[in-house]
C-alpha cells in the first residue's frame, strides 16, 4: 500500500525564520518517486519537485531545500528565510513505479507573518 | 511545457441540476489526464483518470462521470448534483503515470 503522511496540520512563522515542512511515506516498492507541490490561496496547484527512488542527493533551489533519507521513509522540504508570499498550503505525493496514481498527502498549511 | 485550461472558474448551481466542467491541454500530445477533488480541508481525491481517448478509470464511485472525446480535452459531468458535490474541481495532465502533474487553475463549484 501507498501512503503519504503529513503530520503537520498548520505552521506558522515569523518573515525570514526557516521552516521545515516533513513528508513521510510508505511503499512497499523501490523504484517509486517523490513530489512537493505548493498551492498558493489562488487554488492552483504549482509542482515545485520531482525526485526518484534512486537520487538521495539533496536538493537546492534557490531558497528551497529537499532533504530525502530513504533510511527514515522522509523527504522533508525547508524554505529558508521566509516570505510572505511562501504563504500557501503545501503538498507531498508519491507515486510507484508499479502503480497510476498519485497519493497526496494531506497537507500542510504555511502562513508566514510579517 | 504544457498548459491547462479549466472553466468555468467558479460555479453556483442549484441541487438536482447537471453539471459539465471542462478542461484541455495545450503542449502536449496524449497526455494522461486527471480529475480530483478537494473539499473542505484540503485533501485531494483522485476521482477519475485517462490514459487516452475513450479510456476512463473511475477511483471514487458517485454521480459524477467523466468523458475524453478528444485526446487533449477531458469533461466530468453529472446528471443531477448533490451538496456533498461542492467542492474545488482540479484537472492535472501528465505524459506518463509516473511523470510529474501539471494542474489547472480549478473550478469553484457550490451546490445549493
Amino acid at each position: 500500500a501507498q501512503k503519504v503522511t503529513q503530520a503537520q496540520t498548520e505552521i506558522s512563522v515569523v518573515e525570514k525564520e526557516d521552516v521545515t515542512l516533513d513528508c513521510v511515506y510508505e511503499t512497499r516498492d523501490t523504484t517509486y518517486y517523490l513530489f512537493w507541490y505548493k498551492q498558493p490561496p489562488s487554488g492552483e496547484l504549482v509542482f515545485l519537485i520531482r525526485r526518484n527512488s534512486f537520487d538521495e542527493q539533496n536538493e537546492i533551489s534557490g531558497r528551497y531545500s529537499w532533504n530525502f533519507q530513504k533510511s527514515t521513509s522522509s523527504f522533508n522540504f525547508t524554505i529558508t528565510a521566509s516570505q510572505v508570499v511562501d504563504s500557501a498550503v503545501y503538498f507531498c505525493a508519491l507515486v510507484s513505479n508499479t502503480g497510476n496514481q498519485f497519493y497526496f498527502g494531506t497537507g500542510t498549511s504555511l502562513t508566514v507573518i510579517p | 511545457s504544457q498548459t491547462i485550461h479549466q472553466w468555468p472558474a467558479t460555479l453556483v448551481q442549484p441541487v438536482g441540476s447537471p453539471l459539465s466542467l471542462e478542461c484541455t491541454v495545450e503542449g502536449t500530445s496524449n497526455p494522461n489526464l486527471y480529475w480530483y477533488r478537494q473539499a473542505a480541508g484540503r485533501g485531494l481525491q483522485l476521482l477519475f483518470y485517462s490514459v487516452g481517448i475513450g479510456q476512463i478509470s473511475s477511483e471514487v464511485p458517485q454521480n459524477l462521470s467523466a468523458s475524453r472525446p478528444q485526446d487533449r480535452q477531458f469533461i466530468l459531468s453529472s446528471k443531477k448534483l448533490l451538496l456533498s458535490d461542492s467542492g474545488f474541481y482540479l484537472c492535472a495532465a501528465s505524459s506518463g503515470a509516473v511523470e510529474t502533474q501539471y494542474f489547472g487553475p480549478g473550478t469553484r463549484l457550490l451546490v445549493l
